[in-house]
């Protein structure tokens, strides 16, 4: 089974610190996506990552940034968190094969900027 | 932008009960994809439908495609307390391979 693991499950962090979410999946896949959920709102596409060292601005990519290194390691930086990105992120892999390849998730962090 | 828009946003129902929820687009989308995601996990994929038409069964779920390809439907039979969860529709933003989610619909199944 494809595993994406998360680094924290709860997050507490004070406005105007940098924040760092990291995941890590171990199925050699090409794809990597962070998703910030909110209610009502449903899944919202952040950033993605097709290879190592490349990057893709999502519908909401204002105020984030991410890093991909590794492969298997997809990193989710909040410059200087702010009260309106408390949420929970979620962070997805998937193989490269086209429109139907469906998304792994991690079980999410979910974080609070006071 | 390619939306999707799930309805209703939340039900509660009884153990037995049937239920439909919808997933409808005014774009067309190649294939979507339905997603149950339970209390502090994250979304697992339950079905994919790719034809206009196309009618999926998952043991007491049933998914259909519209034939235009614009919206998508997930009926369950009897539902037991293990479907409570959210159900989340997404498509394929047209050339990445990237999804575009829908709203959600929280089921809540009581005994």
């Amino acid at each position: 089974d494809v595993k994406v693991t998360q680094s924290s499950r709860y997050l507490v962090k004070r406005t105007g610190e940098k924040v760092f979410l990291e995941c890590v999946q171990d199925m050699d896949h090409e794809n990597m996506f962070w998703y910030r959920q909110d209610p009502g709102l449903g899944l919202r596409l952040i950033y993605f990552s097709y290879d190592v060292k490349m990057k893709e601005k999502g519908d909401i990519p204002e105020g984030y940034s991410v890093s991909r290194e590794k492969k298997e390691r997809f990193s989710l930086i909040l410059e200087s968190a702010s009260t309106n990105q408390t949420s929970m992120y979620l962070c997805a892999s998937s193989l490269s094969q086209g429109d139907n390849s469906p998304l792994h998730f991690g079980n999410g962090t979910r974080l609070t900027v006071t | 932008t390619q939306l999707l828009e799930q309805s209703p946003q939340f039900l509660s129902i009884q153990e037995g009960e049937n239920l439909t929820v919808y997933c409808n687009s005014s774009s067309v989308f190649s294939s979507l994809q339905w997603y149950r995601q339970e209390p502090g996990e994250g979304p697992v994929l339950l079905v994919t439908v790719v034809t206009g038409g196309e009618v999926k069964k998952l043991k007491r779920l049933t998914f259909q495609f519209g034939d235009a390809r614009k919206d998508s439907s997930l009926h369950i039979t009897a539902a037991q307390p293990g479907d409570t969860g959210l159900y989340l529709c997404a498509g394929p933003h047209t050339g990445f391979q990237k999804l575009v989610f829908g709203t959600g619909t929280r089921l809540l199944v009581s005994p």
